[in-house]
């Protein structure tokens, strides 16, 4: 079993540009999440989904968009991307939207030049 | 004020060693408690829940203290597979499973 899995690993972005963070679940989890982590700021959530076709916005929604077409994928888009974007984003799921044990993805490190 | 912090060390101890770390949260609706562990460059992975009772996973010990608003991990017996970053995480009454992360306290096991 994949579990999560997060594409691309890395990533290299002119600022303005758009770009589409994807990641996908197998375990068949209701609900999933994005986070973004940056030193000295611990992981902050971006955007939830409770169940496919609902979608939360976390802490730091601002600039970011995210769809939930299926259980599956959770894609995460940048519109128009900034330097202060430059993070390490981690997709997460859990079997519902209340407190169980997360998975998290193995991350996609994205830098904004 | 942060919701959940931490020392963020590093704790250097040598292997065997007993090691605590303490969390403090500011919100007292705060429901749920976890430790994850992080390795260097790596995904969270959950170490433990933390219970009002407290409770104990072989060398680890979770404790919760709800008057002073802090969570402990106690670790006993230091491998130096242990090296890593905890991660105290809380989760807000009524907030679903939006989880708060403290920033992480790095420990490193040393011959």
């Amino acid at each position: 079993t994949a579990g999560i899995t997060q594409a691309p690993t890395s990533q290299i972005l002119a600022a303005g540009r758009s770009m589409t963070l994807r990641c996908t679940q197998d375990m068949r989890h209701n609900a999933m999440y994005w986070y973004r982590q940056d030193l000295g700021l611990g992981l902050r959530l971006i955007h939830y989904s409770n169940t496919a076709g609902t979608t939360g916005k976390g802490e730091v929604p601002d600039g970011y968009s995210v769809s939930r077409a299926n259980t599956d994928d959770f894609p995460l888009t940048l519109a128009s991307a900034v330097p202060s974007q430059t993070s390490v984003y981690f997709c997460a799921s859990s079997d519902s939207g209340g407190p169980d044990t997360q998975y998290f993805g193995p991350g996609t490190r994205l830098t904004v030049l | 004020r942060k919701e959940v912090e931490q020392d963020p060390g590093p704790f250097n101890v040598p292997e065997g060693a007993t090691v605590a770390f303490n969390c403090t949260y500011s919100n007292s609706a705060s429901q749920s408690f976890f430790w994850y562990r992080q390795d260097c460059r790596k995904e969270p992975k959950l170490l433990m829940s933390v219970y009002s009772s407290g409770n104990e996973d072989g060398r680890f010990t979770a404790q919760l203290n709800r008057a002073s608003q802090y969570i402990s991990l106690l670790i006993r017996d230091s491998k130096l597979s242990d090296s890593a970053t905890y991660l105290c995480v809380v989760i807000l009454t009524g907030g679903g499973n939006k989880l708060t992360f403290g920033t992480g306290t790095q420990l490193k096991v040393e011959l």
